[in-house]
């Protein structure tokens, strides 16, 4: 079956722009969640989405970075006003609960801010 | 300062050692999972531990979680090239069990 997808895959902008980052889920899979990930690094957790329930927005790093998830589906991540700092690869995943299940992870969106 | 420790942070070996790395917090977790990540894809989970002092195995590969579930490990024999990849330990914080915070990595490169 199809997994989770992210699109762009590349994105390079400039510093100040503002950059949208697309997750389709897992169909059915009611948690979704964004990462960042700096080269060679580990995960940084941004924001999960649980049913209808409010996100946890607690890992955005500032006010910024914003995300949305319609209709318990689709998710867009939105950077406003970009900073060289914001380079990272952006990952997404989706699971069908909470920590003992497993995420799913997206290929990702390479981020690159000039 | 992470809360999910990791080391080695980088081991290079030959094919058919063995090796361990090891994933450390001073917090106690209701369960970890062990991850991993080759180049230009997201994560994939190996195995998830939830009872301290459970050791599972999964062909190679040994996953233990400490008594005071506060650390885990991960043992694999014999190691072989197709194993390269950067092995990263999770686990849930917060309220709900959802958020969940991952080690920095462990990368492991095996040399034919």
């Amino acid at each position: 079956g199809a997994g989770v997808s992210q699109s762009p895959s590349n994105k390079v902008t400039e510093k100040g722009k503002d950059v949208e980052l697309r997750c389709d889920p897992i169909s059915g899979h009611t948690a979704l969640y964004w990462y960042r990930q700096s080269l060679g690094q580990g995960l940084e957790f941004l924001i999960y989405f649980q049913g209808n329930s409010a996100p946890d927005k607690s890992g955005l790093p500032s006010d910024r970075f914003s995300a949305e998830r319609t209709g318990g589906s689709v998710s867009t991540l939105t950077i406003q006003r970009t900073q060289q700092e914001d380079s990272a690869v952006y990952l997404c995943a989706s699971s069908l609960g909470g920590s003992l299940y497993e995420q799913y992870f997206g290929p990702g969106t390479r981020l690159t801010v000039t | 300062t992470q809360l999910l420790e990791q080391s080695p942070q980088f081991l290079s070996i030959q094919e058919g050692e063995n090796l361990t790395v090891y994933c450390n917090s001073s917090s106690v977790f209701s369960s970890l999972q062990w991850y991993r990540q080759e180049p230009g894809e997201g994560p994939v989970l190996l195995v998830t531990v939830v009872t301290g002092g459970e050791v599972k195995k999964l062909k190679r590969l040994t996953f233990q979680f400490g008594d005071a579930r506060k650390d885990s490990s991960l043992h694999i024999t014999a190691a072989q090239p197709g194993d390269t990849g950067l092995y990263l330990c999770a686990g849930p914080r917060g309220t709900g069990g959802f958020k969940t915070i991952f080690g920095a990595g462990t990368r492991l490169f095996v040399k034919a």
